[in-house]
């Protein structure tokens, strides 16, 4: 069964800390994204990756950085964790070749900074 | 680039009614149209979707139409089922060359037995 994978389903920080958010997909797919889902705002996407070692700023990248080393994984920074950076985070994947332009997501990791 | 914008952010139905979920775009580029549901504790699901070059997509219960000339587009779900309560997402493509998607506000749906 085909998944994207989140390593963590609830994550409690204390501010300033670095934060590791970690995504794996199964299905060689070319793009991954990660969003953030707050009430009331729905989901904003903060970067994103077209391939290996490539990334691209989306709506809200302030305060995060990525990493994409390899194909499989993509990894959401939190350099120094402020309260307001308390979210579910949601990942997910897109294989162009596989299904076009569907998204296929994770469960989400939901962070508390403390 | 794109803006997406949906309506209403809460509904409530009663089994077996139908649930009506509009949403409108603000780039005319746009060309697919996706809705995602989203059930407590999970992430969301890609529930149907439909192209710019057509105008009404089926599947079961669930279906979307899409007006482009007035840029919206809406997802009916007939006979509803308390399984169908959920969080619904529409989103819209952003054609500024990465055809990422832009998703609106959401919708609470419950469906009372």
């Amino acid at each position: 069964d085909v998944k994207v994978t989140q390593s963590s389903r609830y994550l409690v920080k204390r501010t300033g800390e670095k934060v590791f958010l970690e995504c794996v997909q199964d299905m060689d797919h070319e793009n991954m994204f990660w969003y953030r889902q707050d009430p009331g705002l729905g989901l904003r996407l903060i970067y994103f990756s077209y391939d290996v070692k490539m990334k691209e700023k989306g709506d809200i990248p302030e305060g995060y950085s990525v990493s994409r080393e390899k194909k499989e994984r993509f990894s959401l920074i939190l350099e120094s964790a402020s309260t307001n950076q308390t979210s579910m985070y949601l990942c997910a994947s897109r294989g162009l070749r596989q299904g076009g332009e569907k998204l296929l997501f994770g469960s989400g990791t939901q962070l508390s900074v403390l | 680039g794109e803006n997406v914008e949906q309506h209403p952010s809460t509904l409530s139905v009663q089994e077996g009614d139908s649930a009506v979920i509009k949403c409108t775009y603000s780039d005319s580029a746009s060309n697919y149209f996706p809705w995602y549901k989203q059930e407590l504790g999970k992430g969301p699901q890609l529930i149907i979707d439909i192209r710019s070059n057509v105008g009404e997509k089926k599947d079961q219960r669930i279906a979307v139409t899409l007006n482009k000339t007035a840029k919206h587009f809406s997802l009916h779900i007939t006979e509803t089922q308390p399984e169908d309560s959920a969080v619904y997402f529409c989103a819209g493509t952003d054609q500024g060359g990465s055809e990422k998607l832009v998703f609106g506000k959401g919708t609470k749906l419950t469906v009372n037995p």
